[in-house]
């Protein structure tokens, strides 16, 4: 099993919807989670960044963690064609390195 | 403005021939890192440094150096590029290991 799954995509939603996207892992003694967006020709932006489980709002956007399930959620309200890019979720353990996983594709259509 | 240059943005070379991508940093951080991503396997992780003089390997190290002498720079070695490192690759820096990355716009490589 690999230690964080991603589903690759591509999701294509229309503009104004919500987008959920997911991450599921492995590794139980994950505590930090992150949320990248990466635009075409651009390196990954951090957009969320979680310790441990529960919620994080900014924005537009909401970050989810459930450690229980190991699963995380991205969650994009009022969705904009600004946001389509890919989305990379990011997780480590303390005194650990970072492991991303292998990044959803999101296209929203006007 | 807090950054992570990398130069060139796009590079083609031939097989053999020795490069440096230049990584710097502006924001005093201690950890560095290299990556290369690649379609269907995202990014990977290829050196890393906790701080100046120290680096480590990453998950794929073969054909590359990196090298640690200032905080603020952490050039990318290849010594006898192949096509098989044509690839994507990024730089990025943090506070330390486990903190949010900051990442360079990446290095476009085609070795022929």
């Amino acid at each position: 099993q690999k230690e964080v799954e991603q589903d690759p995509g591509p999701l294509s939603v229309p503009e104004g919807a919500i987008v959920s996207l997911n991450c599921t892992y492995s590794n139980s003694a994950f505590q930090y989670f992150m949320w990248y967006r990466q635009y075409s020709r651009k390196g990954p932006e951090l957009l969320m960044y979680t310790y441990s489980s529960g919620n994080k709002e900014d924005g537009r956007f909401t970050a989810q963690v459930d450690k229980s399930s190991k699963y995380i959620s991205l969650f994009i309200r009022d969705s904009q064609p600004s946001d389509s890019a890919t989305y990379l979720c990011a997780m480590s353990a303390p005194g650990d390195k970072i492991i991303f996983g292998k990044g959803t594709r999101l296209h929203i259509l006007p | 403005e807090a950054q992570v240059t990398q130069n060139p943005r796009y590079l083609i070379t031939v097989t053999g021939k020795k490069l440096t991508v230049t990584c710097s940093q502006n924001m005093n951080h201690e950890y560095m890192s290299w990556y290369r991503q690649d379609p269907g396997l995202g990014l990977r992780q290829i050196y890393y440094s906790m701080n100046v003089e120290v680096t480590d390997k990453g998950d794929v190290p073969e054909g590359y150096k990196v090298s640690r002498k200032e905080k603020r720079n952490f050039p990318l070695i290849l010594e006898s590029p192949s096509p098989n490192q044509t690839s994507l690759y990024f730089c990025a820096s943090s506070l330390q290991e486990n903190s949010p990355l900051h990442f360079g716009n990446g290095t476009r490589l085609t070795v022929t």
